[in-house]
């Protein structure tokens, strides 16, 4: 099965700076990267996804790059704002019948003014 | 149209109780799938599920959990004889297809504390 790795697990950024957050998968055969914000004691939401045939994708202040050679994704914030401070997740969809989803531990982003 | 409704958002359960967790998907929403957010700690998948049918339960402990999707009514999430370690925020989140082609959407999750 699939194995998602995630780096930082915290990441502390001065309001303004942007952050960067790195996972990794082991299964070459994933296609689909989604990333889900989590703020506290609320549901996690999908922010932004990326599928393998394209190597990066944005939407305004975030975008998200993808190194199928690598096996690694990135999820990069710019200009953050205190309202980024949250749980970022990643995770990559198992080429399995129907498409599991394998999340990684998680990344909390502390945006200080 | 209103999101994925997980009910109760909190649940309190003293060992060995039996813990029911539900949840809605959203309008339209066949695909019914539980991960389990432990302190701290990502989400893991426990069970996917259509209408009446598991299709996937490779992530549920053997003994003592199931989960169910009737054709009427919320899917439900059941544990019984609960112990410390099931204390966990538990995700319910629903697609319109597969999620091979179909984006997750969550719920607010039920928090169950066993003391």
């Amino acid at each position: 099965g699939e194995n998602v790795e995630q780096h930082p697990s915290t990441l502390s950024v001065q309001e303004g700076d942007s952050a960067v957050i790195k996972c990794t998968y082991s299964d070459s055969a994933s296609n689909y990267f989604p990333w889900y914000k989590q703020e506290l004691g609320k549901r996690p939401q999908l922010i932004i996804d990326i599928r393998s045939n394209v190597g990066e994708k944005k939407d305004q202040r975030i975008a998200v790059t993808l190194n199928k050679t690598a096996k690694h994704f990135s999820l990069h914030i710019t200009e953050t704002q205190p309202e980024d401070s949250a749980v970022y997740f990643c995770a990559a969809r198992e080429n399995d019948s129907w498409g599991k989803l394998q999340f990684g531990a998680g990344t909390q982003v502390v945006v200080t003014p | 149209n209103a999101g994925v409704m997980q009910n109760p958002r909190h649940l309190v359960r003293r060992r060995g109780q039996e813990a029911r967790l539900r949840c809605s998907p959203m309008k339209g929403h066949s695909h019914v799938y539980w991960y389990r957010q432990l302190p701290e700690e990502g989400l893991k998948f426990m069970v996917y599920l259509q209408k009446e049918n598991i299709i996937d339960e490779s992530g549920m402990p053997k003994e003592r959990f199931s989960a169910e999707f009737p054709k009427e009514g919320p899917s439900i999430l059941r544990i019984q004889q609960v112990v410390r370690g099931d204390s966990a925020a538990y995700f319910c989140a629903s697609s319109l297809g597969p999620s091979y082609n179909s984006p997750l959407h969550f719920g607010n999750g039920t928090r169950l504390t066993v003391t």
